[in-house]
């Protein structure tokens, strides 16, 4: 099945300085890659998300970079603000058939500091 | 419109109780889906349906059965508690599989300890 490793586990940041995640997966057969945002306590949210058919998606201050050869994608925060401290997840789905899968990675928690 | 809602937000079991969790969606979605989530262990995927009537297996279902009696409504369902399974536990929901409609919306979970 799919596999897929996040890092780092944790990230801190000053505020307005910029926050990388990676993440790499394993089944080149994925095709759907979302990030979730998920507050203490709360439930995981959708912030962005990318499709195999594309390399780079942005969304205001949150971009999504895709390497489909490489296997492997990443999450851009620029501009970093308090609100954005949160555990921050990526994911990895595949069709098959008709069920479509999303495989976590073990998030990173992320603190954007004063 | 509430989105996802699940039943209860807290549970204390003791080792080989019963119990049942449930998962509402009002958005009219084909698929839904049971995660359980552990620390530094991101979501895991327990079971999952495609439809009404219909479940299937994801990577953790061992422990665990499942019901989709209505569109609406997922039951998960833990026959005999182990401590193992103390988690908290989310409920999803997506319109479909097909691109653009599987964006997966999450309730806010349970939080079940079992001692």
């Amino acid at each position: 099945g799919e596999n897929v490793e996040q890092h780092p586990s944790t990230l801190s940041v000053q505020e307005g300085d910029s926050a990388v995640i990676k993440c790499t997966y394993s089944d080149s057969a994925s095709n759907y890659f979302p990030w979730y945002k998920q507050e203490l306590g709360k439930r995981p949210q959708l912030i962005i998300d990318i499709r195999s058919n594309v390399g780079e998606k942005k969304d205001q201050r949150i971009a999504v970079t895709l390497n489909k050869t490489a296997k492997h994608f990443s999450l851009h925060i620029t501009e970093t603000q308090p609100e954005d401290s949160a555990v921050y997840f990526c994911a990895a789905s595949m069709r098959s058939g008709t069920a479509s899968k999303l495989t976590f990675g073990t998030g990173t928690r992320l603190q954007v500091t004063l | 419109n509430a989105g996802v809602t699940q039943t209860p937000k807290f549970r204390v079991l003791k080792t080989g109780q019963s119990m049942t969790l449930l998962c509402a969606q009002d958005m009219n979605h084909e698929y839904m889906y049971w995660y359980r989530q552990d620390p530094g262990m991101g979501l895991r995927l327990i079971h999952y349906s495609v439809g009404e009537g219909t479940t299937a297996k994801g990577e953790v279902p061992d422990g665990y059965n499942v019901s989709r009696l209505k569109k609406q409504n997922f039951l998960l369902g833990l026959e005999s508690a182990a401590p193992s399974q103390t988690s908290v536990y989310f409920c999803a929901s997506s319109l479909s599989f097909r691109k653009n409609t599987d964006t997966q919306y999450f309730g806010p979970g349970t939080r079940l300890t079992v001692l």
